[in-house]
């Protein structure tokens, strides 16, 4: 079984349409996010929920809009898609609880392509 | 500026070689983590490290702590194919997020 997983795994749309990501995890964590890492490979931090509650907002464009409806949930719709917005899009889970020593379990990623 | 540097970038290397690859910053961290990225999936934990100078081995790969808990080296003996992958350095800012660094591409051609 899939410990973090997102749907799709490929996305590809036209600037200007809305799409969103699914991400469900079935490990029992309390706390999600979402990273988007781009052509270079740097993965960078962009939202983090905690018993779907938004903790962390790394100053993102609110055409993202991330929706938690329940702890194994975390949602990604994204408005008005732009072509900076292609990039691969992680979702991933933890136990906040576990501090310091806190592991990130990664789902596979979305390939979202703008045309 | 980066939180976290690592070097080098791109490393490739034939089948059986050593190699070195590090992680620094000028922020102390109580812990570090290394993550490693095979193509098409995402990032997978290898290791944690705590203690300021300590080291830990999981198989060919041996992960060390700087004494001031400021940087951090993962060393690979005899280096195989699967080994190939992007290794990322990570640490948990004071604001509860974890970073990760630019990340080292390694490729091992057989």
């Amino acid at each position: 079984d899939t410990a973090v997983s997102q749907t799709p795994k490929y996305l590809v749309t036209q600037m200007g349409n809305d799409k969103s990501i699914k991400c469900e995890q079935n490990l029992g964590h309390d706390t999600m996010y979402w990273y988007k890492q781009d052509s270079k490979k740097f993965l960078k931090i962009m939202f983090s929920y905690n018993n779907k509650e938004l903790i962390i907002n790394e100053t993102v464009p609110n055409r993202f809009s991330p929706k938690s409806p329940d702890k194994a949930h975390l949602n990604l719709h994204i408005n008005s898609l732009e072509l900076g917005d292609s990039a691969v899009y992680f979702c991933a889970s933890s136990h906040y609880a576990d501090a310091t020593n806190e592991k990130l379990f990664f789902g596979s990623g979305t390939q979202l392509s703008v045309l | 500026t980066q939180l976290l540097e690592q070097s080098p970038q791109f490393l490739s290397i034939q089948e059986g070689e050593n190699l070195t690859v590090y992680c620094n910053s000028s922020s102390v961290f109580s812990s570090l983590q290394w993550y490693r990225q095979e193509p098409g999936e995402g990032p997978v934990l290898l290791v944690t490290v705590v203690t300021g100078g300590e080291v830990k081995k999981l198989k060919r790969l041996t992960f060390q702590f700087g004494d001031a808990r400021k940087d951090s080296s993962l060393h690979i003996t005899a280096a195989q194919p699967g080994d190939t992958g992007l290794y990322l350095c990570a640490v948990k800012t004071s604001y509860d997020k974890v970073i990760f660094g630019p990340g080292t591409s390694l490729s091992v051609i057989p």
